[in-house]
């Protein structure tokens, strides 16, 4: 079952302009997870946030966490043509067993 | 480099073989998963793994099986393939725990059944 739902499916943006998406769950959770994925390829992990955290940084990606609406974001800034990807999230609630449910993805193309 | 690989990228089978996709990762993992993922249904999780010998149904378990016999090896079985199995399977491994640590996917295995 899919706890994340990420708005929105997909976005167009211009190199160097940024890109923000969205991710809302369900249920409690440990810590938040963002993945990257190239078109045919594995995911990639790129940031985690705990849930005790609101933000946190690493490179040009920010990543938000509000647990009272249970919602995160995820900001690329000055975006690349590299950056083209679909973006995952993921939630970890341990007392669920130590898997993560991921969501649906959003499709970001950076046109140069 | 840590890695965690999958012996396929590409993979085509005719209803009813039973195929094996193996997933061997190099970093000591206790915990292994595998997913598949289809177009508008995300990543969905097929079954997973604890340790050596250890394995728990996912979400989506019905026809597959899986086995562990050693740490670092985690085989996805397709007892008798049929054609709603084509997709793209991706195996992951992470420490064990109640960890703050992410995933180490494989670049996934695009199987096909004709």
């Amino acid at each position: 079952s899919q706890q994340g739902e990420e708005d929105p499916q997909a976005l167009s943006i211009q190199e160097g302009e940024n890109a923000t998406m969205n991710c809302s769950y369900k249920t409690s959770i440990n810590n938040l997870q963002w993945y990257r994925q190239n078109s045919g390829r594995g995911l990639v992990h790129l940031i985690l946030i705990r849930s005790n955290e609101r933000e946190k940084h690493s490179g040009r990606l920010r990543v938000t966490l509000d647990t009272s609406k249970k919602s995160s974001s995820l900001l690329i800034t000055a975006s690349r043509a590299a950056d083209t990807a679909s973006y995952f999230c993921a939630t970890d609630n341990w007392a669920a067993g130590n898997k993560l449910t991921f969501g649906g993805g959003t499709r970001v193309l950076v046109k140069p | 480099d840590v890695k965690v690989t999958q012996s396929s990228r590409y993979l085509v089978k005719r209803t009813g073989e039973k195929v094996f996709l193996e997933c061997v990762q190099d970093m000591d993992h206790e915990n292994m998963f595998w997913y598949r993922q289809d177009p508008g249904l995300g990543l969905r999780l097929i079954y997973f793994s604890y340790d050596v010998k250890m394995k728990e149904k996912g979400d989506i378990p019905e026809g597959y099986s899986v086995s562990r016999e050693k740490k670092e090896r985690f085989s996805l079985i397709l007892e008798s393939a049929s054609t709603n199995q084509t997709s793209m399977y991706l195996c992951a491994s992470r420490t064990q725990g109640t960890t703050n640590y992410g995933y180490t996917f494989g670049s996934g295995t695009r199987l096909t059944v004709v």
